[in-house]
């Protein structure tokens, strides 16, 4: 079983509908997770983290967290043309200082 | 602005050649470096991890020899492809964990990438 297990996709949605992503992972004594976005060619940018169980809200974007079910996503509302990237689920093993393992990443296509 | 800075953003080499990759942290103290690559539609994989100061810790099946990491201060980590080969050809990426200056608390930043492409 891999670390950190995504949808490839790809995962369209209509611009306005709401985008869900999700992502499992193997660690059960994982810390950290993040959602990242990454444009083609681009460098992967920071959207959220998550550190406890429940649901934390940022704009647009909301992260939700199951340590239980080893289970973390990312809704998007109001999904915009900008958002159509690939989303990378990545996660943090238990130590402070230790990379980031990082799903293949889930392709959202928003039409417009 | 950028808190990690890598140059150069694309470089193509003839096979058999040298690139070096540079990493700069910018009010950042990088205690940790950390060097992925990432081929086309593939996620990203880590290559090592760096300590300031100390030798990189590479990840199995990189070859240590071929990729040479540089880790001599908190504010510069640097990435050698030897001999490159066009199965080199690929995105690397590096991600800095450490203290933020002007911040509070562990973070982790990323570099803009090189694009690497050996003919």
């Amino acid at each position: 079983q891999k670390e950190v297990e995504q949808n490839s996709g790809p995962l369209s949605v209509p611009e306005g509908a709401i985008a869900s992503l999700n992502c499992t992972y193997s660690d059960r004594g994982s810390q950290s997770f993040f959602w990242y976005r990454q444009y083609s060619g681009k460098s992967p940018e920071l959207i959220m983290s998550i550190y406890s169980n429940g649901d934390k809200e940022d704009g647009r974007f909301t992260a939700q967290l199951n340590k239980a079910s080893q289970y973390v996503s990312l809704l998007i509302r109001d999904s915009q043309p900008s958002d159509s990237a690939t989303y990378l689920c990545a996660v943090m093993r238990r130590v402070v200082n230790t990379p980031l393992v990082f799903g293949k990443g889930t392709r959202l296509s928003v039409i417009a | 602005g950028a808190v990690v800075s890598q140059h150069p953003s694309w470089v193509i080499c003839k096979s058999g050649t040298s690139v070096k990759i540079e990493c700069r942290s910018l009010d950042f103290q990088a205690t940790t470096m950390f060097w992925y690559r990432q081929f086309p539609k593939q996620s990203l994989m880590l290559m090592a991890t760096s300590n300031e100061g100390s030798k990189a810790t590479y990840e199995q099946g990189v070859e240590k020899d071929k990729f040479l990491i540089n880790h001599a201060s908190l504010t510069l980590s640097t990435l050698t492809v030897t001999s490159a080969h066009p199965e080199d050809s690929s995105f690397y990426i590096c991600s800095a964990s450490g203290i933020h200056l002007l911040g509070a608390g562990n973070t982790i930043y990323f570099g803009e990438g090189s694009w690497l492409t050996v003919v």
